[in-house]
């Protein structure tokens, strides 16, 4: 089945540490996200990216480093320079064909204990 | 620049009762329009979407119509269930950047029965 896989569901990080979240998906799509969803709160963009070893800031990229190196992949990387990275993150991804819905994964609790 | 307002939450209704939750924005152009629905500890699902004005989109009993001259997509169902428990977000796609998603800041619908 296609679809975008998230992993872990759950990480936990300690003060200062560098973590990486990871997103693959199988559905051929062009283009990939990456969102922050804080508790009661909608989904903030963090990075995006269209191509192959493209990719963009969003509105809260501070903290936060990508990599685009496959079509399929577009891993997260939450540096020690993200003064508050407790967050569930989302992966999501489209066409890019415009118009289109983006289509997501199931999400990365991440705690820093 | 674009953004989504929805009504806030949480929406707390009787089993089989009536649901709205309003959804207004503002974008150049003519983006697309679409209602998530995120259930507790998961990513988000497509719910619905309209691609034009006066399209209406629909499913699960759930329906909106892109109102272009009110800048309005407000989701109706004509009687909830329990099961539909879960926080609703109205979102449209950002033309002029990456086709990405603009979020509004989600609904949480309890229904009760």
């Amino acid at each position: 089945d296609g679809g975008i896989t998230q992993s872990p569901k759950y990480l936990f990080r300690k003060e200062g540490q560098n973590v990486t979240l990871s997103c693959e998906q199988n559905l051929n799509h062009d283009a990939m996200y990456w969102y922050r969803q804080d508790p009661g709160q909608g989904l903030r963009l963090i990075y995006y990216s269209q191509i192959v070893n493209d990719f963009q800031k969003g509105d809260i990229a501070e903290g936060y480093s990508v990599s685009r190196e496959k079509k399929e992949s577009f891993p997260l990387t939450v540096t020690s320079a993200q003064k508050n990275p407790t967050a569930f993150y989302l992966c999501a991804s489209n066409p890019w064909e415009g118009n289109t819905e983006a289509f997501f994964g199931q999400g990365t609790r991440l705690t820093v204990v | 620049g674009n953004s989504v307002t929805q009504m806030e939450g949480p929406v707390t209704l009787s089993e089989e009762a009536f649901l709205t939750i309003n959804c207004t924005y503002t974008a150049t152009g003519y983006p697309s329009l679409f209602w998530y629905v995120q259930y507790p500890g998961e990513g988000l699902q497509l719910l619905l979407k309209a691609t034009k004005a006066d399209d209406k989109g629909s499913n699960k009993g759930f329906e909106a119509t892109y109102r272009k001259e009110t800048t309005s997509f407000h989701l109706e169902k004509g009687s909830v269930q329990v099961s539909d428990s879960a926080v609703y977000f109205c979102a449209l796609s950002d033309l002029g950047g990456y086709n990405k998603l603009i979020f509004g800041a989600g609904t949480r619908l309890a229904v009760h029965p």
